[in-house]
């Protein structure tokens, strides 16, 4: 399969503990995004990457939150100190450097925090 | 700042039936529209777009126009199907001005067609 891969599929975790993420995206693909989607929400924008640079942020990206594409391939997002409102699913998407508004999603890490 | 706003589901339709998913946008600027289509067990995918006032998008028999006077992107087909059952999304993405792809979603509408 050549789409977008995501790891953990779903993670459940408690308060205070940190997760990562890593999301495998497109091969030729820059771009590479980050999502967070609420249950009953669309899918919310909280960063996106060009190559290894991280270009954009969203407010709703904490400083608990950290996102990397060390050789601009696959990312981590990582979450420090996990709290409840973290729970969400954590969506990847992929592009090429193009703006077409194309994006090919992965099918998301789901975060429970108890 | 840019939003989207959907009809809420979910929506049940019997098979043959015809689809309308309201959407209407606010932005600045000249966003580009989107619909995005989540199958059951899958990632959210493009459905179509259209990227200017009075564009149609269309595919796999789904249609949406750009209507900037009433800022709505309504989805429409003629007769759903069973395989048509999914959530869908509209969004927008102001590409004119380096939106990087950076799309702004609604929340999604539910379809479930029935037999």
């Amino acid at each position: 399969d050549t789409g977008v891969s995501q790891d953990p599929r779903h993670k459940i975790t408690k308060r205070g503990q940190n997760v990562t993420f890593r999301c495998d995206p497109i091969s030729e693909h820059n771009r590479l995004y980050w999502y967070r989607q609420t249950l009953g929400q669309g899918p919310e924008f909280l960063t996106y990457f060009q190559n290894e640079a991280q270009l954009e942020k969203s407010r709703l990206l904490s400083d608990r939150f950290s996102a990397e594409r060390p050789k601009g391939s696959f990312s981590t997002l990582e979450i420090q100190r996990t709290e409840q409102g973290d729970s969400a699913m954590y969506l990847c998407a992929s592009s090429l450097g193009l703006d077409t508004g194309e994006l090919f999603f992965g099918e998301g890490s789901r975060l429970t925090v108890l | 700042g840019d939003s989207v706003t959907q009809m809420e589901g979910p929506v049940t339709l019997s098979e043959e039936a015809f689809l309308t998913i309201n959407c209407t946008y606010t932005a600045t600027g000249y966003p580009s529209l989107f619909w995005y289509v989540q199958y059951p067990g899958e990632g959210l995918q493009l459905l179509l777009k259209a990227t200017k006032a009075d564009d149609k998008g269309s595919n796999k028999g789904f249609e949406a126009t750009y209507r900037k006077e009433t800022t709505s992107f309504h989805l429409e087909k003629g007769s759903v199907q069973v395989s048509d059952s999914a959530v869908y999304f509209c969004a927008l993405s102001d590409l004119v001005t380096g939106g990087g792809n950076k799309l702004t979603f609604g929340t999604g509408t539910q379809l479930k067609v029935e037999l």
